[in-house]
């Protein structure tokens, strides 16, 4: 069964901390999204990837980056967490090879709590 | 710039009731893929349903139709006879076809429309 992996299901971190969450996908698709997913907003794109070492912002970088140096990995950085990263963060792959193209697949989501 | 607008935010039906979720989009594409997708309580999106912009043919899966009207913009999912295992956020999504390099691939969603159906 075709997977999108992410690390940890909870997280809880502190104020300040550099907090990884990391993403695996083993379908070799191109594409690799991180988005956060809150009550009300929906989900809004942070980052992408289309291929290993790039990568594009999305509609709200800021506090973020990413690092993709293989393929099936996809790493979401906060920085200097804040209380306000306080969210779902959901990863999500796809391939632009067009066959079977279902747009992403997602993974389970980490729920991440800055206190 | 692409938009997609669920204006229902929460919608509660009792069990066997019909519901239909609601989703308008807007692209300056020509040629575009509308999804719809699903979100348990345990979190994982799933996808339901891929329709691309040249075909308004409607699309029925068991319980589930699509409606996609073009002239409207709109692309509207039903669940016929629901179930309390229906319940969850729906999400409809849009995505351009036309060449754009890498932003093409991704998805723009609209808020997502949170059905609870009651026993």
């Amino acid at each position: 069964d075709v997977k999108v992996t992410q690390s940890s299901r909870y997280l809880v971190k502190r104020t300040g901390e550099k907090v990884f969450l990391e993403c695996v996908q083993d379908m070799d698709h191109e594409n690799m999204f991180w988005y956060r997913q809150d009550p009300g907003l929906g989900l809004r794109l942070i980052y992408f990837s289309y291929d290993v070492k790039m990568k594009e912002k999305g509609d709200i970088p800021e506090g973020y980056s990413v690092s993709r140096e293989k393929k099936e990995r996809f790493s979401l950085i906060l920085e200097s967490a804040s209380t306000n990263q306080t969210s779902m963060y959901l990863c999500a792959s796809s391939s632009y090879k067009g066959r079977g193209d279902y747009g992403y697949t997602f993974g389970s989501g980490t729920r991440l709590t800055v206190v | 710039a692409q938009k997609v607008t669920q204006a229902q935010t929460e919608i509660s039906v009792v069990e066997k009731e019909d519901v239909t979720l609601d989703c308008v989009y807007e692209t300056r594409d020509t040629t575009y893929y509308l999804f719809w997708y699903k979100q348990p309580p345990s979190g994982e999106l799933v996808f339901l349903i891929r329709r691309n912009s040249f075909d308004e043919q409607n699309e029925i899966s068991g319980r589930y139709s699509w409606n996609f009207q073009k002239s409207t913009s709109s692309f509207n999912f039903t669940i016929t006879a629901s179930q309390v295992v229906d319940s969850a956020v729906y999400f409809c999504a849009l995505r351009s076809l036309v060449y754009g390099g890498g932003s093409n691939y991704k998805l723009t969603f609209g808020k997502g429309t949170l059905l609870t159906v009651n026993p």
